[in-house]
């Protein structure tokens, strides 16, 4: 089983700053196989990023995704107010098919 | 566009099976992709529980593969899923969503399902 670690648990910041957002794998991931989902309290998780670094329709471009191999990133380049939820790291390949990250909540500073 | 919505009680006895049907609209279930399921506990992070395609081919989360089974209503553009012998364990937001393969996308709002006699 792949397991995917996401660092840090909690970041406080303010609007306007920049967050970097942390996901390594227990083994190599492919890139086209690594996503990133938002999540805000009582909603379901969005798809932001696929295939690493590929931004999902409708997500805005201060959002971006990079990395390969065991290490990927999640920037927000300018958080607005809106951005300030949960978000997770999830791979597709080995037994189970998939696993989540366990998560990193962005937080008000 | 694709749109999912799940539904089901929200309360199940301990030793019971809970059985949740995700009823899609905006797109035919046979024409491609996979359906699954992914529960997420209070307060905690996701669980990805199994997918199933159109033909009924079905796979599951090892760490559930006993407990559970997905199958699909064409004629209905549904899938279902039932998770046998619950415990408190099972209590969780229950999610309906579809993948072509890798991501998930989109996703149902989500169903509690809390397992309490």
């Amino acid at each position: 089983e792949i397991v995917l670690t996401q660092s840090p648990g909690t970041l406080s910041l303010s609007p306007g700053e920049r967050a970097t957002l942390s996901c390594r794998a227990s083994q190599t991931v492919g890139s086209s196989y690594l996503a990133w989902y938002q999540q805000k309290p009582g909603q379901a998780p969005r798809l932001l990023i696929y295939g690493a670094s590929s931004r999902a329709p409708g997500i805005p471009d201060r959002f971006s995704g990079s990395g390969s191999g065991a290490d990927f990133t999640l920037t927000i380049s300018r958080l607005e107010p809106e951005d300030f939820a949960v978000y997770y790291c999830q791979q597709y390949g080995s037994s189970p098919a998939y696993t989540f990250g366990q998560g990193t909540k962005l937080e008000f500073k | 566009q694709v749109q999912l919505q799940e539904s089901g009680p929200g309360l199940v006895k301990p030793s019971e099976t809970l059985s949740l049907t995700c009823t899609v609209t905006g797109y035919s279930i046979t024409s491609g992709y996979y359906w699954g399921w992914i529960r997420q506990p209070p307060g905690k992070g996701l669980e990805w529980i199994g997918s199933i395609f159109h033909s009924g081919e079905a796979y599951y989360n090892p760490s559930l593969t006993n407990q559970v089974s997905i199958s699909i209503s064409t004629s209905k553009n549904q899938f279902s899923l039932k998770l046998s012998s619950v415990t408190a364990a099972d209590t969780a937001l229950y999610y309906c969503v579809t993948t072509a393969g890798v991501w998930f996308d989109p996703w149902g709002q989500g169903i509690l399902v809390t397992v309490s006699s």
